[in-house]
């Protein structure tokens, strides 16, 4: 299984601050994806990226969350001004393809805590 | 929402075959079932996945019924390692095809 870095693993921030979470991408994987996970809650869907571009994004994408990957390098998910209930683990996962023939792997997660 | 149903809770014994059911009744024709797994609160893990051929692979075999509306993950010889939330999701034949995960089932394996 291909290995998928996320940093940092624990990040504690301030209510109102920019946070930036990075994944660390795979030459061969073109799809890129944030989830996140509220404690004791399921695991939710954010946002895809492909080519540059968000292919999909849930309703909790608002515009205070976005995506880019600058220079082709790190996968990143800014939150632009944290508020409490951002705090959760945010999950990077990549896939080559992206058809259903295919697998997304996921990265340990970054633990995003909202004081 | 997630279009599958699972137990929210299983235990199984070390040494002894875990079978995970898992419903998805409004599967299309297009639709592959995909298992995965959570440790703690670490990242999901890939276990397997497939159409409607049963598949095996070193972790886990997956059964599909013919009608493709139930499967079962088997863990042949469950470990306590294998302790964790499994989850069944039903993925969209579409390019960047997010996974809707539900609840999962709890996986207690015991000594």
């Amino acid at each position: 299984e291909p290995e998928v870095t996320q940093t940092p693993s624990h990040q504690v921030t301030q209510m109102g601050q920019e946070v930036i979470l990075r994944c660390v991408p795979i030459s061969n994987h073109l799809y890129f994806y944030w989830y996140r996970q509220i404690l004791g809650q399921k695991v939710e869907f954010l946002v895809s990226f492909y080519n540059n571009e968000i292919s999909e994004k849930s309703e909790i994408f608002d515009d205070q969350f976005s995506v880019e990957r600058p220079d082709g390098s790190n996968f990143t998910l800014k939150i632009r001004s944290t508020k409490l209930e951002d705090s959760a683990m945010y999950f990077c996962a990549r896939e080559k393809t992206a058809s259903s023939t295919d697998t997304q792997y996921f990265g340990p997660g970054t633990r995003l805590t909202v004081l | 929402d997630a279009k599958t149903t699972q137990p929210p809770s299983m235990d199984c014994a070390e040494g002894r075959a875990a079978n995970l059911p898992c419903n998805h009744s409004t599967i299309s024709g297009n639709e592959y079932v995909y298992w995965y797994r959570q440790i703690h609160s670490q990242g999901p893990q890939y276990i397997i996945h497939g159409l409607k051929n049963n598949e095996t692979n070193e972790m886990a075999s997956l059964i599909i019924t013919e009608d493709r509306k139930s499967s079962t993950l088997i863990l042949p010889h469950a470990t306590l390692r294998d302790t964790a939330v499994y989850y069944c999701i039903v993925r969209t034949g579409n390019q960047g095809g997010k996974l809707i995960f539900g609840q999962g089932t709890e996986l207690s394996v015991k000594p």
